[in-house]
């Protein structure tokens, strides 16, 4: 699986956008970008996932650049509720049928009222 | 609809105890995976099993053993509990070997004194 790279932490004012950027430049042709948030100390919740076209759902937007070697996640409307560690991941859809899923350590984004 | 479901959600152990997490999913799901992560810190994967009947080690596979009791079903043993595996341990699944989102439960959250 490609590793990513993301900021350690990053805050946001209430009511704006945030933008959550992520690096993995050694991404290959059949991973997919997916993102993931963690609030408190709970499980991880899954927010949007990609290939290589512009993503939007209810929670997120995700943008992923035309080389595919970055994206950035877009909270439209920050809450104090998107206080959380965004995590950024890559996996792998293989003939092999593995699916080792590994996460880093994300980014805090702190919310400001 | 449970998701996935871990038993203890908290445990308190003596060094050299032995003890077993339970992870249960209700999902169909084929592939599941034990995460620990510790404070401050990502998730780190422990084992996971891509199917029903196969197990695989992750980033941190030592000190702990695994079975896939069957598909709903994904204990972790710690045999011989030690400090250094006080964490919070997460179950996760995936619908197969595909796309799909990762569920997570709750965490089930050990200390080892």
């Amino acid at each position: 699986d490609a590793k990513t790279t993301q900021p350690p932490s990053m805050d946001c004012a209430e009511g704006r956008a945030a933008n959550l950027p992520c690096n993995h430049s050694t991404i290959s042709g059949n991973e997919y970008v997916y993102w993931y948030r963690q609030i408190h100390s709970q499980g991880p919740q899954y927010i949007i996932h990609g290939l290589k076209n512009n993503e939007t759902n209810e929670m997120a937007s995700l943008i992923i650049t035309e080389d595919r070697k970055s994206s950035t996640l877009i909270l439209p409307h920050a809450t104090l509720r998107d206080t959380a560690v965004y995590y950024c991941i890559v996996r792998v859809v293989s003939s092999g049928g593995y699916q080792k899923v590994t996460f880093g350590t994300g980014t805090k984004l702190q919310v400001i009222p | 609809n449970a998701g996935v479901t871990q038993t203890p959600k908290f445990q308190v152990l003596k060094t050299g105890q032995s003890m077993t997490l339970q992870c249960a999913q209700d999902m169909n799901h084929n592939s599941m995976y034990w995460y620990r992560q510790d404070p401050g810190m990502g998730l780190r994967l422990i084992y996971y099993s891509a199917s029903e009947g196969t197990t695989d080690k992750g980033e941190v596979p030592n000190g702990y053993n695994v079975s896939r009791l069957n598909k709903r079903e994904f204990s972790l043993r710690l045999e011989s509990a030690a400090p250094s595996q006080t964490s919070v341990y997460f179950c996760a699944s995936v619908r197969d070997r595909g796309l799909g989102e990762l569920f997570f439960g709750e965490g089930s959250r050990l200390t080892v004194l």
